[in-house]
């Protein structure tokens, strides 16, 4: 199986900082990629796909890069809604796996 | 509106069975590959099965095979999980997701999730 690892696994942040979080694959895994933002009792929602692409209706605050395997999902510009846990997840073979989130929370 | 309707979770003794349910509904279902995804308590998602559109293929977590099986029904825009022979490591939030119409393995919508709990 792939492992995805991340760091930190946790960050203290204030609004209006440039925050980025990086994500590694234990194999090369190309450009597939994805990023997921949860916050406390909700549902995963869909950020970065294909390690860059923003997901429809995602604020342009949010970008994703990299490839092969290292990644990094950058938000340019942090605001409250942003606080929350960010995971990784590898969609190049089954099974499918997620690194162990990094937490964004309010300096 | 894309919705994911999970039910049939609750609280189940080791060894036992339970059935998980997903209506979907807001978009062409059999379209799609669909997913269970699920998150133990404080602890990271963990996928756990998909299945083809047409549900000639379908895909395991090695932990879960051999107890749990992923079907669909099509005709009633439904995802279904049975889960055997249940162990305390399965108490997870259950959730029943949609892939990426052009990314079998991503997902974009998701349902709020169904709660297992596995104690005596």
């Amino acid at each position: 199986d792939i492992q995805m690892t991340q760091s930190p696994s946790s960050l203290s942040a204030s609004v209006g900082d440039r925050v980025s979080i990086t994500c590694r694959a234990s194999q090369s895994i190309s450009s597939y990629l994805n990023w997921y933002q949860q916050k406390p009792g909700k549902a995963p929602q869909l950020l970065i796909y294909a390690a860059s692409s923003l997901q429809s209706g995602v604020p342009s605050r949010f970008s994703g890069g990299g490839s092969g395997t290292d990644f990094t999902l950058t938000i340019s510009s942090l605001q409250p809604e942003d606080f929350a846990i960010y995971y990784c997840q590898q969609s190049y073979t089954t099974p499918v796996t997620f690194g162990p989130g990094t937490k964004v929370d309010i300096k | 509106e894309v919705q994911l309707v999970e039910s049939g979770g609750g609280l189940v003794q080791p060894g036992g069975s339970l059935r998980l349910s997903c209506a979907a509904s807001g978009f062409t279902f059999s379209g799609y590959w669909m997913s269970w995804v699920r998150q133990a308590p404080g602890k990271a998602l963990e996928w756990v099965a998909n299945m083809k559109q047409d549900g000639s293929q379908r895909y395991y977590v090695d932990s879960v095979k051999g107890r749990f099986t992923i079907s669909r029904d099509n005709a009633k825009n439904s995802l279904y999980l049975q889960m055997n022979s249940l162990r305390a490591e399965d108490t997870a939030v259950y959730y029943c997701v949609r892939a990426l119409r052009f990314s079998w393995l991503s997902s974009d919508y998701w349902g709020q999730g169904t709660h297992v709990t596995v104690s005596s």
